[in-house]
């Protein structure tokens, strides 16, 4: 079945460092999203990504969605206290569900 | 109310109670998910609506499992004989498909979940 793994598991930054995750997918997606959950939290909406190659920005955070549509990243630039939580890409491939990651928890040191 | 809401918050049982949950959409969407979460992982995708239809539902999912979304608004998840592997976040969203060319955004809106524990 479907895979979706994302790289690094952990991540801690000083504030103002900047910070990346990656996400990989076995199979070649229709749409990718990415989500931010802070501790205790429930996940929220960040972004959806449909092209190839596609990027956007919002802000500090920049996102990719890889030529072949089987990777996608989320960088965020100069880290701030409020970027904690866990990053969440969910893939979608064809039928209705998505898939997600397993996730990159950020912890920023000020 | 603008958001996603699930009830009940927390939910404590003992192994072989069923239980229900309950989840309401926000009301125009018409797409509907549950989810499971443990801790230290993403949501695991359980089943999917779209109106009343249940469209598609995890392979992972045993026969203890069920979700009805009646009229198409709030919907339930049942969990019969409930065991200790069970115990997780069950997390509920919603999104409203647009059938408008070019405009695809499948936004999620989740809601803050049932935290259900099996002693």
């Amino acid at each position: 079945g479907q895979q979706v793994m994302q790289i690094p598991q952990y991540q801690h930054v000083q504030e103002g460092e900047d910070f990346t995750t990656y996400c990989n997918s076995s199979t070649t997606l229709s749409n990718i999203q990415w989500y931010k959950q802070r501790p205790g939290g429930h996940p929220v909406f960040l972004i959806q990504l449909v092209k190839s190659g596609e990027v956007k920005k919002q802000k500090r955070l920049t996102f990719q969605f890889g030529e072949a549509k089987k990777n996608s990243s989320l960088h965020i630039t100069a880290t701030q206290t409020t970027d904690v939580g866990t990053y969440f890409c969910a893939a979608h491939s064809g039928t209705y569900k998505y898939i997600f990651g397993t996730g990159t928890r950020l912890k920023v040191l000020a | 109310d603008t958001g996603v809401s699930q009830d009940p918050r927390h939910k404590i049982t003992k192994r072989g109670q069923n239980v229900t949950f309950r989840c309401d959409p926000i009301s125009e969407h018409n797409r509907l998910y549950w989810y499971r979460q443990t801790l230290g992982q993403g949501p695991e995708f359980l089943t999917y609506f779209q109106n009343e239809a249940q469209l598609e539902k995890s392979r992972l999912l045993s026969d203890r499992f069920s979700a009805e979304r009646p009229k198409g608004s709030f919907s339930t998840l049942e969990i019969q004989r409930t065991e200790q592997g069970d115990s997780a976040m069950y997390l509920c969203a919603s999104s409203y498909r647009r059938f408008v060319p070019g405009a695809s955004n499948n936004e999620q809106f989740f809601g803050p979940g049932t935290r259900l524990t099996v002693l």
